[in-house]
C-alpha cells in the first residue's frame, strides 16, 4: 500500500509567480484535502476534492485553485503569489467523504518560500 | 466557526513524568484526530476518536473524548525523550471532511 507522495520537496518562487504543487493519493483513497500550514502554527484547510469536484473550501482568495484527476492525484495551484503564502503545504487523502473513520494519511509536504 | 483550543501551548517535562494535554472545540463534531509531528516534518496519525467517551491507548499516550464537554486530552505516561514533537488535535466538521486544527502543543521531555 503506497502512502501520499507530494511533490515538489522545496520550492523557492518570486513575489508575483504561480506555481503548481502535486499529490498523488494512497492507493484507495478517492478524497483529497490540501492544508497550508505557516511556521509555527497549525494546518489550515484549503479546499478538498471528491471525484474530481471541489467539496468544501476554506478561507482561502480564488487565486488559490485545484484539481483532482482520474487516478486520484491532484494539483493546487497558486496565482500571483504574495510572501505570506510561504509554508509547508500538505496534501490529505481519504477514503470517502464523511466517514474519515480511517483519518486521513498526510503526505510529507512542499515547503514553499516566496521571496 | 469550528474553534478549536489547545492547551498548554509549550510544554517541557522531565523524563519519566506524566502529563496532559487538553483540546476544546466550540461546535458539535463526530470526529476527533490526534497528530504528531517532528519539526520539518509531515503529521503522523496518532489516534482517531468518534464517539462519546472514546478511550485509546498506544504505547505511553492515550487520548480521550467527552462530545458533551467537547473535550479531549492526550495523557502522557512516564514520557521518554522520543516524545518530543509538537502534537496537535483537529475536529471534523460535522458532516463533512474539513478538518480544524489546534495551535499544537509543542512537547519538550528533558532527560
Amino acid at each position: 500500500e503506497t502512502g501520499v507522495t507530494q511533490s515538489p520537496t522545496h520550492l523557492i518562487k518570486t513575489r508575483g509567480q504561480q506555481v503548481t504543487l502535486r499529490c498523488s493519493s494512497q492507493s484507495g483513497h478517492n478524497t483529497v484535502s490540501w492544508y497550508q500550514q505557516a511556521l509555527g502554527q497549525g494546518p489550515q484547510f484549503i479546499f478538498q476534492y471528491y471525484r474530481e469536484e471541489e467539496n468544501g473550501r476554506g478561507n482561502f482568495p480564488p487565486r488559490f485553485s485545484g484539481l483532482q484527476f482520474p487516478n486520484y492525484s491532484s494539483e493546487l495551484n497558486v496565482n500571483a503569489l504574495e510572501l505570506d503564502d510561504s509554508a509547508l503545504y500538505l496534501c490529505a487523502s481519504s477514503r470517502l467523504p464523511g466517514t474519515g473513520t480511517g483519518g486521513y494519511t498526510f503526505g510529507s509536504g512542499t515547503r514553499l518560500t516566496v521571496v | 466557526e469550528l474553534k478549536v483550543e489547545q492547551n498548554p501551548l509549550f510544554l517541557s517535562m522531565q523524563e519519566g513524568k506524566n502529563y496532559t494535554i487538553y483540546c476544546n472545540y466550540s461546535t458539535t463534531s463526530d470526529r476527533l484526530y490526534w497528530y504528531r509531528q517532528d519539526p520539518g516534518k509531515s503529521l503522523e496519525s496518532l489516534f482517531v476518536l468518534l464517539s462519546n467517551g472514546a478511550v485509546k491507548q498506544e504505547g505511553r499516550l492515550m487520548a480521550s473524548l467527552d462530545t458533551k464537554a467537547r473535550l479531549s486530552t492526550l495523557h502522557i505516561t512516564a514520557a521518554v525523550h522520543d516524545l518530543s514533537a509538537t502534537y496537535f488535535c483537529a475536529v471534523a466538521h460535522f458532516g463533512n471532511e474539513k478538518l480544524t486544527f489546534g495551535t499544537g502543543t509543542r512537547l519538550t521531555i528533558i532527560p
